[in-house]
């Protein structure tokens, strides 16, 4: 089976920069997603990561360890739209045609 | 560009009545779609999964059911709802192969009395 543990809130000021993270546990591994789910809408892809370090796109960023089964998802200059729900997901053990989904962190952004 | 729409965005059934919900794609042949179901501020469940007309994949035992009869239309149905069906319905799509992004429709939000 697999399953993902993430924080389930998180809150930081506008301006400031965050962390979230994402541990994993998969038997076979495809890499790492990020979606974004503002409330009452649907979820929007952020980014991915296949393989290990950093991927940067505007003020987010991912990382990934897969020797750790690790992962994190990094905002940069908080502003009060980043408030929201962000998932980490994986491709699932059925040839990678499935996906799982983390339980998600509430980030509220402070003024 | 390639667009998912989903219907209806808002429903309210009794207990016991039946279910349908449609998801169409446009813009892109064979893609991979899903329907997921979601609880209040919870994370999103993977109910089913298909990969090509008439191939559905089950995650979880329940009393819904999915179907596909065209490649770019996704159908989720029960036919005697339960209290526990209430939640947010979410279809979504993903390029067919080694995609690892998915798109996802706007949701409809089911409330089961």
């Amino acid at each position: 089976g697999q399953s993902l543990e993430q924080p389930s809130e998180v809150t930081a000021v506008e301006g400031a920069i965050v962390q979230i993270n994402c541990t994993y546990q998969t038997s076979g591994f495809y890499g790492l997603s990020w979606y974004q789910q503002h409330d009452g809408g649907a979820p929007t892809f952020l980014s991915y990561n296949g393989l290990d370090g950093l991927e940067e796109t505007g003020r987010f960023s991912s990382f990934l360890s897969r020797s750790d089964s690790y992962g994190y998802l990094l905002l940069q200059e908080l502003q009060m739209k980043d408030s929201a729900s962000y998932f980490c997901a994986v491709r699932g053990d059925n040839y990678g045609q499935n996906f799982v989904f983390g339980p998600g962190t509430r980030l509220s952004v402070l003024p | 560009s390639q667009t998912i729409h989903q219907w209806p965005a808002t429903l309210v059934q009794p207990v016991g009545s039946p279910l349908s919900l449609e998801c169409t794609v446009e813009g892109t042949s064979n893609p991979n779609l899903y329907w997921y179901r979601q609880a209040a501020g919870r994370g999103l469940q993977l109910l089913f999964y298909s990969v090509g007309i008439g191939q559905i994949s089950s995650e979880v035992p329940q009393n819904l059911s999915a179907s596909r009869p065209q490649d770019r239309q996704f159908i989720l149905s029960s036919k005697k709802l339960l209290l526990s069906d209430s939640g947010f319905y979410l279809c979504a799509w993903s390029v067919s192969g080694n995609s690892n992004e998915q798109f996802f429709g706007p949701g409809t939000r089911l409330t089961v009395l």
